[in-house]
């Protein structure tokens, strides 16, 4: 079967540094991606990784390793806005239309 | 602005009754999906179509269907026989990744939320 893994919730401060692990198990790999979800909206993409590393995208990066199934987001320089629910998603066929969703992290983000 | 644009945003339906869910994108994006959220739940796939007049079933087809009759199109009903149609639902587009280590980036409607009374 499918399984991937992240924290249902975390608490953090403005200004702090949160890591969101997200585990997976899955009968095929071809990249992971973070989104982040506001309540009510649309998610939106944030990043992708398909080799092992560290992907930087200003206060926010992605790491990978595979040969662990683990990825984690890592957001720096909290601020309010931030206040979301975090998904983990593995496509999991090469044509990259089959995507498994984790259940998502939500995140609060206090002054 | 390019986008997805999902309609309605909020929709009541009575038990025993069909909807539809609108779900237009101009983007020019030749692949399109429809997921179902629930609370405490990741998006589960319902269908997809990766091009005009071809769709295939996602992990919860049952009680849905689709049409893809046109590129920015793809419009979903929840019929009677969905069980549990309450749920939030998300349509997204993509295109198909550029090479094999491409991302294929799905973006996505702003939802439509469906209760059924």
């Amino acid at each position: 079967g499918q399984n991937i893994d992240q924290p249902t919730e975390m608490t953090a401060t403005e200004g702090a540094i949160v890591q969101i692990n997200c585990t997976y198990q899955t009968s095929g790999f071809n990249g992971l991606f973070w989104y982040q979800q506001h309540a009510g909206e649309a998610p939106t993409f944030l990043s992708y990784n398909v080799l092992d590393g560290l992907e930087e995208k200003g206060r926010f990066s992605s790491f990978l390793s595979r040969s662990k199934g683990y990825s984690y987001l890592l957001l720096k320089e909290l601020q309010m806005k931030d206040s979301a629910s975090y998904l983990c998603a593995v496509i999991i066929n090469q044509a990259g239309t089959a995507l498994i969703f984790g259940k998502g992290t939500t995140l609060s983000v206090s002054s | 602005d390019g986008g997805i644009t999902q309609s309605p945003k909020y929709l009541f339906r009575k038990e025993g009754q069909n909807v539809t869910l609108s779900c237009e994108q101009n983007l020019n994006h030749d692949a399109m999906y429809w997921y179902r959220q629930d609370p405490g739940q990741g998006l589960r796939l319902i269908y997809y179509s990766q091009i005009v007049n071809d769709f295939q079933k996602g992990d919860i087809a049952e009680g849905y269907s689709v049409s893809r009759e046109k590129k920015e199109s793809f419009p979903l009903t929840v019929t009677s026989a969905q069980k549990n149609p309450t749920a939030f639902y998300l349509c997204a587009s993509s295109m198909p990744p550029a090479g094999l280590s491409g991302a294929n980036v799905l973006t996505f409607g702003a939802g439509s939320r469906l209760t059924v009374l």
